[in-house]
């Protein structure tokens, strides 16, 4: 099993839908968790940073934390064109040095 | 967030030879990290660069291939030593204020091989 897990997609949206990326971690003591996203030829960036159960919202982007279920996800609201990128979950063992990536899911949201 | 300066941006180079990429932060951090990315896959890190003391190389990675220094908090450099075609890849340094915090990325290095 990996240490974090997410579906390779791709994942296609149409525009203004809501794009909704899932990701599993197996470290029950990990405490940090992050959403990256990454377009083709460029490198990852932060989009969201959860530490507690539940929602946390900015803008058109809302992460929910579910540590019981070790399940983190990104929902994407009113998906756009430029929403299009490879998204990337990260998540911090136990201790908090080590920053494990997900293999990241491809979305693509049509015009 | 932090700016970080990553140079060169992209290098050829020819089987045999090294390459040194620079990592420079506008502010003092306290993790420093080397990344490696193939087309298409995710990430793979490296090492983790500490201040003063030898680096932390994961597994499959190690200190003659990819030697890094980080003489204080806000600049780091790694070499890809002996290069092969197999080292073409695109090079990432990042960093973390502390534990816990995320981390940011820089630009990234392309490296091509002949």
């Amino acid at each position: 099993q990996k240490e974090v897990e997410q579906n390779s997609g791709p994942l296609s949206v149409p525009e203004g839908a809501i794009a909704s990326l899932n990701c599993t971690y197996s470290d029950r003591g990990s405490q940090s968790f992050f959403w990256y996203r990454q377009y083709s030829g460029k490198s990852p960036e932060l989009i969201m940073s959860i530490y507690s159960n539940g929602d946390k919202e900015d803008g058109r982007f809302t992460a929910q934390l579910n540590k019981a279920s070790q399940y983190v996800s990104l929902l994407i609201r009113d998906s756009q064109p430029s929403d299009s990128a490879t998204y990337l979950c990260a998540v911090n063992r136990a201790g908090g040095f080590k920053t494990i990536f997900g293999a990241g899911t491809r979305l693509f949201v049509k015009a | 967030s932090a700016v970080i300066s990553q140079k060169p941006s992209r290098d050829i180079c020819q089987r045999g030879t090294s390459l040194t990429i620079q990592c420079q932060v506008d502010s003092q951090v306290t993790m420093m990290f080397w990344y490696r990315q193939q087309p298409g896959q995710s990430l793979t890190l490296i090492a983790t660069a500490n201040q003063g003391s030898e680096a932390t190389y994961e597994s499959g990675f190690v200190i003659d291939k990819f030697p890094i220094s980080r003489p204080n908090l806000t600049f780091s450099t790694l070499t890809v030593s002996n290069m092969s075609p197999e080292d073409s890849s695109i090079y990432l340094c990042s960093v973390a204020g502390d534990r816990d915090q995320p981390q940011h990325f820089g630009d990234g290095t392309r490296l091509s091989i002949l």
